[in-house]
């Protein structure tokens, strides 16, 4: 069983830029959850993709945007980045179903300067 | 925005010692709730997933309690180990069962 994977695990960025991040969900996993935590906080919901199709988004602003693909891996994108956008970037995958839990890759950290 | 409190924030803890922590959510508009533990350069791993008024799980050394009614869980570790070293997340749902809300976690220190 092939578990989650996201990259890249470091990125420095520039305020103002756009970054891409990845993530592979596990195998036989539909349903994909994006996380931001920043220091000292707990994971922060940012959206949930299920069949390709944006599931329930949090309070982030709308340059916040991702995709699904058809073999279930899935991108973040964040558009005209922030210094408050540094934090470290969660991906989860799972099962479709109130009972199923979230399995983590192990983050992507984002630093803006 | 479901508000999850958790405490204490952090514990140092003696090898041997067992302990227990707290997850505080609103109780209205309740689906599950998720634990999760945290160990430093890893991701976070499920421990349980709970949904009825009064479960209870355990996994070896680590239980947890359930009261939907009052909005707690209790997690538990009996006979701590340093390896049990981690910070513990709990997250419920509600409403909207796909969006799990975290608290900040309770960070969790095993001296040997």
């Amino acid at each position: 069983e092939t578990g989650v994977t996201q990259s890249p695990t470091h990125l420095i960025k520039t305020r103002g830029q756009q970054v891409t991040l990845r993530c592979s969900s596990q195998s036989g996993h539909n349903t994909v959850s994006w996380y931001q935590q920043a220091l000292g906080q707990g994971p922060q919901f940012i959206f949930q993709y299920y069949r390709e199709e944006e599931n329930g988004r949090g309070n982030f602003p709308p340059r916040f945007s991702g995709l699904q693909f058809p073999n279930y891996s899935s991108e973040l994108n964040v558009n005209a980045l922030e210094l408050d956008d540094s934090a470290l970037y969660l991906c989860a995958s799972s099962s479709r179903g109130l009972g199923s839990p979230l399995h983590f890759g192990n983050g992507t950290r984002l630093t803006v300067t | 925005i479901l508000n999850v409190e958790q405490s204490p924030q952090s514990l140092h803890v003696q090898e041997g010692d067992s302990t227990n922590f707290t997850c505080s959510f609103p109780s209205s508009n309740f689906y599950a709730l998720h634990w999760y533990r945290w160990e430093t350069a890893k991701s976070p791993e499920a421990l349980f997933v709970m949904t009825l008024n009064g479960d209870e799980k355990k996994k070896g050394r680590i239980s947890a309690t359930l009261n939907t009614k009052e909005g707690y869980s209790y997690l538990y570790i009996k006979g701590s180990q340093p390896e049990d070293s981690a910070t513990y997340l709990c997250a419920p749902t509600g409403g909207n069962f796909n969006k799990f809300y975290f608290g900040s976690g309770t960070k969790l220190n095993v001296k040997p």
